[in-house]
């Protein structure tokens, strides 16, 4: 079946430092990753849609500054969270649309913790 | 707006009794709906859609339009069961863009 990747899967940055998740899709071609935010035991948030060649489309709410997505190639798509704060800390997943059909794959995930 | 609503966030039951996790939506138009399932410490995986109208490890969920609904059903609970079921939303023509319900803990007890 289709796999979907994340690294790092756990990551402790300092406050005001930026830290980088990549979200790989293995063995398809993703034209279009999704990024989603969980707190332990609540829903997912759907942060931001990455479009390969394209500037992400943020949902309301998010501020596009702090949560840069680049999707550079059909297979690759990174959050980056700039200037952290402890208050980023959490799980944050990215799921992937293959290039043909309507299935979604999920990433395993990845806590971010903010010191 | 949409919206997805599980009412429970914890549901207990003992091994072999039925179970019901409670989904409703709110979407003006043609939803397709879909149930998610997270095991402790693995990935979510798509267990059912809608429009598929399958049953996946005894589990069935049926659309009803009339009430919003799409309840997620299963007549005798295994212990295997026992994980974070969501319920998601994907609106047509949205490429994929799923939102989720805040999800219910199911526990089945031995």
């Amino acid at each position: 079946g289709a796999v979907v990747s994340q690294h790092p899967s756990r990551v402790i940055c300092k406050s005001g430092t930026s830290v980088k998740i990549e979200c790989r899709s293995l063995d398809f071609q993703a034209t279009t990753m999704f990024w989603y935010r969980q707190f332990p035991k609540q829903s997912l948030m759907l942060m931001a849609t990455s479009n390969e060649g394209s500037k992400a489309t943020y949902e309301q709410g998010v501020e596009k500054d702090k949560f840069l997505i680049n999707h550079a190639s059909l297979t690759l798509s990174t959050l980056t969270v700039t200037s952290a704060h402890p208050e980023d800390s959490s799980f944050y997943i990215c799921s992937a649309k293959r290039a043909s059909g309507n299935t979604i794959y999920f990433g395993e995930g990845s806590w971010l913790t903010v010191v | 707006a949409q919206r997805v609503t599980q009412p429970e966030k914890l549901l207990s039951v003992f091994k072999g009794a039925p179970v019901e996790l409670k989904c409703n939506y709110s979407y003006s138009g043609s939803p397709e709906l879909f149930w998610y399932v997270q095991y402790s410490r693995q990935r979510l995986q798509l267990l059912l859609r809608h429009i598929s109208r399958e049953s996946i490890k005894g589990f069935t969920a049926d659309l009803n339009k009339g009430e919003t609904s799409f309840h997620l059903k299963k007549p005798f609970a295994q212990e295997e069961d026992s994980a974070m079921y969501y319920c998601a939303l994907s609106g047509y023509n949205q490429g994929g863009k799923l939102i989720f319900g805040q999800g219910t803990e199911l526990s089945v007890k031995p």
